[in-house]
Formats: C-alpha cells, structure tokens, sequence
C-alpha cells in the first residue's frame, strides 16, 4: 500500500482537460510544498513533469500544472493529447523524521 | 548533458547480497547540494525510493529497508552503488538510480536512468 493515494485511472478525451489527485496527510502533502509528479511511458523510466507542487521543469509542456489544496495535490493536463497516455505518479516529502520521499501509487491516463 | 546507467547482476538468488552501480555523467557528485538516489519499481507496481547519498557522504535510507541496505559513492569513478542484502522474491523489481539537484529542500529527482530489472528466483 503507497503512502499517497492516488486513483487508478483516469481518461479524457483528446482536447480535453483532466485532473489526478494525490491524497496524503499533513504529514507529507499538507505540510510542505514539495509535491513533485512524474510521468513513466510503458517500458520507460519515469519524467519529471512538475516539482515543489506548481513548477515545471524546462521543456514540460505548460499544459500540465500542478496545484495542492491541503492534503491533496493535483495535476492537471489540459489539451490532451495521445502521447500524454501514460503513468503518473505523485511525490512527496515526509518530514525530516523519516527522511525521504513517498510516492503515490500511480494513475493510468488513458487518451480516448 | 546528466545521464545515469544502471549496472548489476539480473538474477540474484534468495538471500543472497544484491550489488548495483550507478554510473553518471554531466555533474560531479562532490558538487555542494547534489545527491544521487536510488529507486525500484515491482513489475505493475508503483515506485518506491530506497536510499540517498549526498556530496558530503551523508546518507538517507527508507526506514522499512534500512536494516539492509547501503549505498556508497566513488567520486573518483562517478559511481554509487547500492547493496542489499537478504534478497527474497518480493524484491523482484526494475532498480533506477536519479539525480538530486543541489538546493535547500530539493525533495525531488531530476534525471533518471534507464533502470535495471533484477529478478529474485532460486
């Protein structure tokens, strides 16, 4: 079981907008502003796509942005397209007690 | 550019000691602030950090796996290397290494390698 709950899937169609949540505690997500998500392509290893809950590392589409409410971080790809099918999966710090991150336990995008 | 490649055995038998490298290019790992981490990734399954080594030599385990494992660097050879020991069947996984940017509370990787798949099976 992951540290940060994510749904399994999630599916738009292309054009469209859709939303991932990664629910933690305040802990981990509610108690610090480093949420980070990554993107993993089948067979491939994992991309960073936003970091420290809003930022996008250069060269990220600014189709995807990231947000966080409490406990709860999202991200958002907006104008969906097929090559954004993939894996995502949050991130976050979890205090300095039990130094480290957590990782959700990822969402399947899926591109109708 | 930073690349990392991981390097190690594909089939390690249970309880035997597992042994991977991590071998990067395009930052030095004595750089203030950087860090190289390792990762793993059952098959289907999600991800999950094991352990971090800082340019100072300072060290950050997983509290479930800190019993087993280490990670060390050689500076020198651009290279980190994890072990862990007691391997059993449920530590079946694709193994990453990745780059921790220098900064003030960077909790995130930047740069990840290819990652290796190590079975565990007699």
């Amino acid at each position: 079981q992951s540290a940060l709950t994510q749904p399994p899937s999630a599916s738009g169609s292309p054009g469209q907008s859709v939303t991932i949540s990664c629910t933690g505690t305040s802990s981990d997500v509610g108690g610090y502003n480093s949420v980070s998500w990554y993107q993993q392509h089948p067979g491939k290893a994992p991309k960073l796509m936003i970091y420290e809950v809003r930022q996008r590392p250069s060269g990220v589409p600014d189709r995807f942005s990231g947000s966080k409410s409490g406990n709860t971080a999202s991200l958002t790809v907006s104008g969906l397209q097929a090559e954004d099918e993939a894996d995502y999966y949050c991130s976050s710090y979890a205090g300095s007690k039990k130094w480290g991150v957590v990782f959700g336990g990822g969402t399947k995008l899926t591109v109708l | 550019q930073i690349t990392l490649k991981e390097s190690g055995p594909t089939l390690v038998k249970p309880t035997q000691t597992l042994t991977l490298t991590c071998t990067f290019s395009g930052f030095s790992l004595s750089t203030s602030g950087v860090g190289v981490g390792w990762i793993r990734q059952p098959p289907g399954k999600a991800l999950e950090w094991l352990a971090l080594i800082y340019w100072d030599d300072d060290k950050r385990y997983t509290p479930s796996l800190k019993n087993r494992l280490t990670i060390t660097k050689d500076t020198s050879k651009n290279q980190v290397v994890l072990t862990m020991t007691n391997m059993d069947p449920v530590d079946t996984a694709t193994y990453y290494c990745a780059h921790r940017k220098s900064g003030v509370s960077v909790y995130y990787f930047d740069f990840w390698g290819q990652g290796t798949l190590v079975t565990v099976s007699s």
